[in-house]
C-alpha cells in the first residue's frame, strides 16, 4: 500500500543548530513534493516546493532535497529559532491532489 | 478577505444530528480542496473540486460526507447522521490550477466534535 512516513517523534534541538527532517514514502512515483508548516489551531502553510528532476532546492535558511532513487525528501532548517517550533508536513502530488504525511513535530529551545 | 475563509470554526452537534461546513475560498482560484485532519495526524484528502464539478471525491469515508460547489467558488461539505468517529478538524484549501502548479493556500480549520 501507498505510505508517507515522517518521524513520529518529536523533534527538540538547541537555538541555532540546523535541524533535519525527514520525508519517506513508499508506492508512490511523485512528479514533486511539497513541505508545509503547521502551527496549533492553524491551517498548514506552505513552504517549498521540489521537482523530482531537482536535487535540491532553497529559500532563505530552509532547504529540501529530493531523492527519488531512495524515495526520500530531507528538510533542513539552518540557524534554527524557537519561531521555528512547529509542526511540519510533507506532502506527494498524486496527479490531482496532496497526499501528506504524519507531520514531525519540531521544537526550538533557547 | 485575502485568505480562504472557513465557517463555523467550531461546531459541536449530537450524534445522528446533520452539519454543513462552508469554504470560501481565495477569489479566482479554481481548484479547491477538502482535508480531515484528526489529532496528531496528517491532512487526510477528502474531495477536490476543479470548478462547479468533483474531480475526484475518493477520499470521502461514505455515503454520509457530501460536498457541493455550485457555482465554482463556496464550497459547502455536509454530514449527515454525525457519528462521534467524525469530530476532527475539517480543513478546506484552494489553488490556481490543478495541484501540480504549486501551493495549496489553506483555511484554518472547522473544528467539529460530535457528542
Amino acid at each position: 500500500s501507498q505510505k508517507i512516513e515522517q518521524n513520529s517523534e518529536a523533534l527538540n534541538i538547541q537555538e541555532g543548530k540546523t535541524a533535519t527532517l525527514t520525508c519517506n514514502y513508499t508506492n508512490y512515483s511523485p512528479a514533486y513534493l511539497q513541505w508545509y508548516r503547521q502551527d496549533p489551531g492553524r491551517g498548514p502553510v506552505f513552504l517549498l516546493l521540489i521537482r523530482e528532476n531537482e536535487k535540491e532546492k532553497r529559500k532563505e535558511r530552509l532547504k529540501v532535497t529530493f531523492d527519488t532513487t531512495l524515495k526520500q525528501s530531507l528538510f533542513h532548517i539552518t540557524a534554527s529559532q524557537p519561531a521555528d517550533s512547529a509542526t511540519y508536513l510533507c506532502a506527494l502530488d498524486t496527479t490531482d491532489k496532496l497526499i501528506f504525511g504524519t507531520g514531525t513535530r519540531l521544537q526550538v529551545f533557547p | 478577505g485575502a485568505g480562504v475563509s472557513q465557517t463555523p470554526s467550531n461546531k459541536v452537534t449530537e450524534k445522528g444530528k446533520y452539519v454543513e461546513l462552508r469554504c470560501d475560498p481565495i477569489s479566482g482560484h479554481t481548484a479547491l480542496y477538502w482535508y480531515r485532519q484528526s489529532l496528531g495526524q496528517g491532512p487526510e484528502f477528502l474531495i477536490y473540486f476543479q470548478g462547479t464539478g468533483a474531480a475526484d471525491d475518493s477520499g470521502l469515508p461514505n455515503d454520509r460526507f457530501f460536498a457541493v460547489r455550485p457555482e465554482g467558488s463556496v464550497s459547502t461539505l455536509k454530514i449527515q447522521r454525525t457519528e462521534r468517529g467524525d469530530s476532527a478538524v475539517y480543513l478546506c484549501a484552494s489553488s490556481l490550477g490543478t495541484v501540480n502548479t504549486g501551493e495549496l493556500f489553506f483555511g484554518e480549520g472547522s473544528r467539529l466534535t460530535v457528542l
